[in-house]
């Protein structure tokens, strides 16, 4: 079964206010994980990232929180703008094979619509 | 400093044909890894190549296969096509393959089967 899940598939909000994006993680072992934005006609565009030696990491409008304990990511978006509509994807990246590569596994994705 | 591409964008191929696709990874990136994205199934990791060689390999049939040359540019093969193989084709590029850093999407590659 698929890794990581997102709990809510769309989301509206006002221009202006502030969006949350959550996340489960299945994978304990998980210790890097990666949200993405993907807008119509492109692929996913590096958001914000952080490892599980972190709670709280923060960008620019963004913030991305981890709680290992419930296995749980979220991605904050504070003032969203018209700009922020697209589809939000969290990722972990894991190593399958051991032999030190990589795959990202995907959530299914949150559709985010910002109305003016 | 460019960005991944993928050639070509769009491509319609009927069943049975063959298709390849092609990936110019970042100038530097040495890890190219590609994924299908599909509404139903989400993103699913196919392949992932590093200095010529497939260090891994998702859940897919042995109709998909792929390559990296010394240059790190990457191609993926898909044949036999199947009405089910229609998907956008992504490839991602990272300097080298590790939880150091992210990886780069170019824009896809979208595969009609008719």
């Amino acid at each position: 079964g698929e890794s990581v899940g997102l709990h809510l598939p769309t989301l509206s909000v006002q221009e202006g206010d502030n969006s949350i994006i959550n996340c489960a993680y299945s994978n304990s072992a998980s210790d890097y994980f990666i949200w993405y934005k993907q807008e119509s006609g492109k692929g996913p565009q590096f958001i914000i990232d952080i490892r599980s030696n972190m709670d709280k990491r923060q960008g620019q409008r963004v913030t991305v929180l981890l709680n290992k304990t419930v296995k749980h990511l979220s991605l904050q978006i504070a003032a969203t703008q018209p700009g922020d509509s697209a589809v939000y994807f969290c990722a972990e990246n894991i190593s399958q094979s051991g032999a030190g590569s990589y795959q990202l596994t995907f959530g299914k994705g949150t559709k985010l619509s910002v109305i003016p | 400093k460019a960005g991944v591409t993928q050639t070509p964008r769009y491509l319609i191929k009927t069943r049975g044909q063959q298709v390849t696709l092609s990936c110019s990874p970042i100038s530097g990136h040495r890890s190219v890894s590609w994924y299908q994205q599909t509404p139903g199934q989400g993103l699913q990791f196919l392949f992932e190549y590093f200095s010529e060689t497939q260090r891994n390999k998702g859940n897919f049939p042995g109709r998909f296969s792929g390559r990296q040359f010394s240059n790190s540019r990457s191609e993926m093969n898909v044949s036999t096509l199947e009405l089910g193989d229609s998907a956008l084709y992504l490839c991602a590029s990272t300097p080298t393959p590790g939880r150091d850093y992210g990886y780069t999407f170019g824009s896809g590659t979208r595969l009609t089967v008719v």
